[in-house]
């Protein structure tokens, strides 16, 4: 069973609006959570990430929101460009486990539209 | 740096073949970690390794054998391929095993395709 899910498989933006993507996860022990974005034929590359002890962390365009409560996060891009058009990887990991060891989500597809 | 480097790129393998792929990393780091990545599952841990001559299973194990002989290199081999195994492979690397703050984000390969026929 996954701990950590993204519901919407895609989402399609105009250039220049807000992106919302959205996580969940299960596990009440994570306490760290990353974004990563991924271009085709590409691994992943980290994005931002929040500590469960915070519940914003913004980087430029991009802001994660933390919803420890409701077990959410999102990530927010704006104003959203072309070149975000990616799949978004959101991770997670709990301290007890010691180990760097994640759980990812299945991804969003951006498209943002020119 | 190179980073992290995978090879092969793409691999096709019939049902019951073994192969190795090849993961590699030249930014002297402890923890290094295999992921498969398969349609509407996200990317799923096979296997980690926190240091030269210590591995333990991830997620799904099952059907995949990993050494770490090296700090650089960290291979994953199938034993005998199924066509379940058909995906795409991603490995990983983290400065430290441990979470330490600032140190959690990992750095990730290009990826390996690999078919099971």
């Amino acid at each position: 069973d996954q701990q950590v899910k993204q519901n919407s498989p895609s989402l399609s933006v105009q250039e220049g609006r807000i992106s919302i993507l959205n996580c969940d996860y299960t596990n009440s022990m994570f306490d760290y959570f990353l974004w990563y974005k991924k271009y085709p034929a590409e691994g992943p590359t980290f994005l931002i990430s929040i500590s469960s002890i915070k519940d914003k962390n913004e980087d430029g365009r991009f802001t994660v929101f933390l919803n420890k409560s409701a077990k959410h996060l999102s990530l927010h891009i704006v104003p959203s460009q072309p070149g975000d058009s990616a799949v978004y990887f959101c991770a997670a990991s709990a301290y007890r486990y010691n180990f760097n060891k994640f759980y990812f989500g299945s991804g969003t597809k951006l498209n943002v539209k020119p | 740096n190179a980073g992290v480097t995978q090879t092969p790129k793409f691999q096709v393998l019939k049902t019951g073949q073994s192969m190795t792929l090849q993961c590699a990393q030249d930014m002297n780091h402890e923890y290094m970690s295999w992921y498969r990545q398969d349609p509407g599952m996200g990317l799923r841990l096979i296997h980690y390794s926190v240091g030269a001559g210590i591995t333990d299973q991830g997620e799904v194990p099952n059907g995949y054998n990993v050494s770490r002989s090296t700090t650089e290199d960290f291979p994953l081999r199938l034993l005998s391929a199924a066509p379940s195994q058909t995906s795409v492979y991603f490995c990983a690397s983290t400065p430290s095993p441990f979470r330490t703050e600032g140190q959690e984000t990992q750095y990730f390969g290009p990826g390996t395709r690999l078919l099971v026929l």
